[in-house]
Formats: C-alpha cells, structure tokens, sequence
C-alpha cells in the first residue's frame, strides 16, 4: 500500500529566508502526482503546487519550488523568501494513478508539517 | 480552482445526537469527496458521493454512521450520527478539478461532541 510520509511535525523560519519541508513516500507505481497543500490556521486548504513523476522537471510556482527525487522517493517543498502569510500546516499528498473502485483518484496525505514564521 | 461552501462552519453537539453537514460547490461535479481531520493528524477519506448512487465508503467508515446524500451535481450532505466525542474532527468536502483531477476542498466544518 502506498504510504506517505513528513518527518517534520513543525518547523520555523525566519522571515525572508528559505526552508525546505520533507516528505517521502513509498509506490510501486511509476507515473503518479504529488501535490503539496497549504491549510492555513482556521481556514480553508489551498494547492500550492503540484509534480508529475514522470516528468523529471522540478515543479516551481512563485516563490515555491519542490526538489523530486523519483528514485529515492523524496518530495520536499522549498519556500523561498518565507512570508507571515505562510504560516500554516502543510500536507504532502500522493495520487494513486489507478482509478478506485468508486472511480476516482485516490489521494494519500502525510501527517503534515506546521510552518511557523517567525518576525 | 472551485468555489466550495460548508454549512455549519462550526457546531458543538452532545453526545448521541446528529448533525448534517451541507457542501455546495458553485458548478456541477460529478464526484463529492468527504474526508475527515482528526485534531493534530492528516485527511482521512470517509466516501466517495457520486451523484443517483449510493456512496462509495472507505475502510472503518459505514452508512449507519455517516449517511450522505447526493441530490444533485452541486450539493451533499454527510450526516454524523449518534455522536460521541471520538467524533470531534474538521469534516472536509472536496471535488476534483482541472486536467490534473486536483482535490478542491471547502473551508471544513468544526465539530466538537461534548
């Protein structure tokens, strides 16, 4: 079964430097998504960005970018330039491929890591 | 990106009671999502609603428990049932979006059970 994994329960940046958030899955798979979701405190839960697996390009969106590492399953989440706005707890999520038995893409969530954003 | 709207945003219950939370989403969908959040841990799918079908439920979760409706290609329901304070969680609905089938989620419904 797939499973993923963030290893950080928190982490805390200082305004305007950079942090990387960790996560790690585990797939038999070879063509999935990965997404990165951001839910602030108390509101709603946003994508950040998104990565096809099989495309070897690192997916970058403003000031986020991901480093992907097909071959040891790695997925991490780099905040550039971190902002108070980014406070939030971050979900990493894998994509099942195949369809479910309902239909649809299954999606697998980590645990999350809490983004503090320190003044 | 969706437009998802919850109803309640939050309630309190007691214990044994029931509760029905609304999701409406601003164009037709033909899959609804529920997931449940449990404090301090990830998203947990509870079902799958498909419009003029029964709901397609996950493993450890059953109908008596969490009845949904699907009326329409914009609106369900989950119901919560004979609550008990294991039930306390952010209820989360969602739909799939874009090329990518991205997960859209609404801004969740709070629940705490005394």
């Amino acid at each position: 079964a797939q499973t993923v994994t963030q290893s950080q329960p928190e982490m805390s940046v200082q305004e305007a430097e950079t942090v990387t958030l960790s996560c790690t899955y585990d797939t038999s798979e070879s063509d999935y998504y990965l997404f990165w979701y951001k839910q602030p405190p108390s509101r709603q839960m946003i994508l950040v960005i998104r990565q096809e697996a099989y495309k070897q390009q690192n997916a970058t969106e403003n000031r986020f970018s991901v480093n992907f590492q097909k071959a040891a399953k790695s997925f991490s989440l780099k905040i550039s330039d971190s902002q108070l706005g980014d406070a939030a707890m971050y979900f990493c999520a894998y994509r099942n491929p195949l369809l479910s038995t309902s239909g649809t893409y299954k999606y697998i969530f980590g645990t999350g890591t809490r983004l503090k954003v320190l003044a | 990106s969706a437009v998802i709207s919850q109803k309640p945003s939050r309630d309190i219950c007691q214990r044994g009671t029931s509760l029905t939370i609304q999701c409406q989403v601003d164009s037709q969908v033909t899959m609804m999502f529920w997931y449940r959040q449990q404090p301090g841990q990830s998203l947990t799918l509870i079902a799958t609603a498909n419009q003029g079908s029964e709901a397609t439920y996950e493993s450890g979760f059953v109908i008596d428990k969490f009845p949904i409706s699907r009326p329409n290609l914009t609106f369900s329901t989950l119901t919560v049932s004979n609550m008990s304070p294991e039930d306390s969680s952010i209820y989360l609905c969602s739909v799939e979006r874009g090329s990518y089938n991205e997960q859209f989620f609404g801004p969740g419904t709070r629940l705490t059970v005394l």
